[in-house]
């Protein structure tokens, strides 16, 4: 089992629906979950945080997370053209100083 | 956050050659980090740079084909060496600035073609 999982898509969302990314982890005693935004040609830029079970919202963005479950999601409303990227869930390591990363969703929101 | 400035931005190498990355951050930070990207796969860590001490090496990475040194809380490079085709890929420089859990920034990244 990879440590953090995603699909790799591409998903393909309708402009103005919503967007819903997946991620589960395998680490019990990961304690924060990032969602980053990668866009082709560029470095990664971290959109989204969480720490505590529940949900998170910032704008359009709104990011979910349980931990009984081992599961972190990021939902994007009203999704636009300039969404369309790769989305990296990303879990520091619980005992070693590192964050692993998934795979990256392909997200494209067609007009 | 971090300002990170890493070069060179991109390079062309010939096979055999080494290539050096640099990365200044514009603060002291504890974690540096050293990643590589293939082109449309995920990243991929290569090492933490640790500063006064030999970096953190993960799995399938050596420190003879990708020494790295650090030798203050600001500056890092990774040195690409005797390069092959398959070497050519984006490396990225990553610092935490708050410590563990806590979210990454990145420089640029060096896009790297091996001829």
């Amino acid at each position: 089992q990879k440590e953090v999982e995603q699909n790799s898509g591409p998903l393909s969302v309708p402009e103005g629906a919503i967007a819903s990314l997946n991620c589960t982890y395998s680490d019990r005693g990961s304690q924060s979950f990032f969602w980053y935004r990668q866009y082709s040609g560029k470095s990664p830029e971290l959109i989204m945080f969480i720490y505590s079970n529940g949900d998170k919202e910032d704008g359009r963005f709104t990011a979910q997370l349980n931990k009984a479950s081992q599961y972190v999601s990021l939902l994007i409303r009203d999704s636009q053209p300039s969404d369309s990227a790769t989305y990296l869930c990303a879990v520091p390591h619980s005992s070693a100083s590192k964050i692993i990363f998934g795979s990256g969703t392909r997200l494209s929101i067609r007009p | 956050s971090a300002v990170i400035s890493q070069k060179p931005s991109r390079d062309i190498c010939q096979r055999g050659t080494s290539l050096t990355i640099q990365c200044q951050v514009d603060s002291q930070v504890t974690m540096m980090f050293w990643y590589r990207q293939q082109p449309g796969q995920s990243l991929t860590l290569i090492a933490t740079a640790n500063q006064g001490s030999e970096a953190t090496y993960e799995s399938g990475f050596v420190i003879d084909k990708f020494p790295i040194s650090r030798p203050n809380l600001t500056f890092s490079t990774l040195t690409v060496s005797n390069m092959s085709p398959e070497d050519s890929s984006i490396y990225l420089c990553s610092v935490q600035v708050a410590g563990m859990n806590t979210e990454a920034f990145f420089g640029q990244g060096t896009r790297l073609t091996v001829v």
